[in-house]
């Protein structure tokens, strides 16, 4: 699986939306992009996957560039509760055992 | 509902001791998983099974073993404990392995070994 790179913390002001980097340049086309987030203390969630086009569910939003290489999660309204680690993954077609490997994260504070 | 539960919550526990950490999901998936968080908070995974098949990383000593009872339980036994078995362990269960699944994870047991 290709390796993820994503800034250790990030701020973002109540109400409005926070924009999330990852940049995974060795992407390969048989491999999705996943987001988690971990809030402390708790087991971590899922939040949105995509393979090129542009996602949208009722947590967020994932933005993926045109050569892959690099996306963006957005939450459109953050709110104190976004507070937390949020992890991007990527993981192939092929992954034996469909496990999941977790990089740093980045630690996104949500500010009243 | 719980969808996946672990027990217990805490444990803590002298080295060298042998210790069993339980999961269970009540949501009909066929793969669960074990995962690793430290104390610096990288998370990590440990094995992944379905009743056919067990992937272990390669990093996770064989002192640590997974037990499945049935397609809803998959318990994490550790054999002759060690200081750096102490972080918090998370089971998690996915539907199936293929294209996609979002794995759903428990609360967590944070060990402590003394």
């Amino acid at each position: 699986d290709a390796k993820t790179t994503q800034p250790p913390s990030m701020d973002c002001a109540e109400g409005r939306a926070a924009n999330l980097p990852c940049n995974h340049s060795t992407i390969s086309g048989n491999e999705y992009v996943y987001w988690y987030r971990q809030i402390h203390s708790q087991g971590p969630q899922y939040i949105i996957h995509g393979l090129k086009n542009n996602e949208t569910n009722e947590m967020a939003s994932l933005i993926i560039t045109e050569d892959r290489k690099s996306s963006t999660l957005i939450l459109p309204h953050a709110t104190l509760r976004d507070t937390a680690v949020y992890y991007c993954i990527v993981r192939g077609i092929n992954n034996a055992g469909n496990m999941l490997t977790f990089g740093g994260g980045t630690r996104l504070m949500v500010k009243p | 509902d719980t969808a996946v539960s672990q027990t217990p919550k805490y444990l803590v526990t002298q080295m060298g001791n042998d210790k069993s950490i339980k999961c269970e999901q009540n949501l009909g998936h066929d793969t669960m998983y074990w995962y690793k968080q430290d104390s610096k908070k990288f998370l990590k995974i440990m094995f992944s099974y379905n009743n056919k098949e067990l992937i272990i990383n390669e990093t996770v000593p064989n002192r640590f073993s997974p037990k499945s009872p049935d397609k809803a339980h998959l318990n994490l036994h550790i054999n002759s404990l060690e200081l750096g078995d102490s972080a918090v362990y998370f089971c998690a269960s996915s539907q199936e392995r293929g294209v996609w699944n979002e794995q759903f994870f428990g609360p967590g047991t944070r060990l402590t070994v003394l």
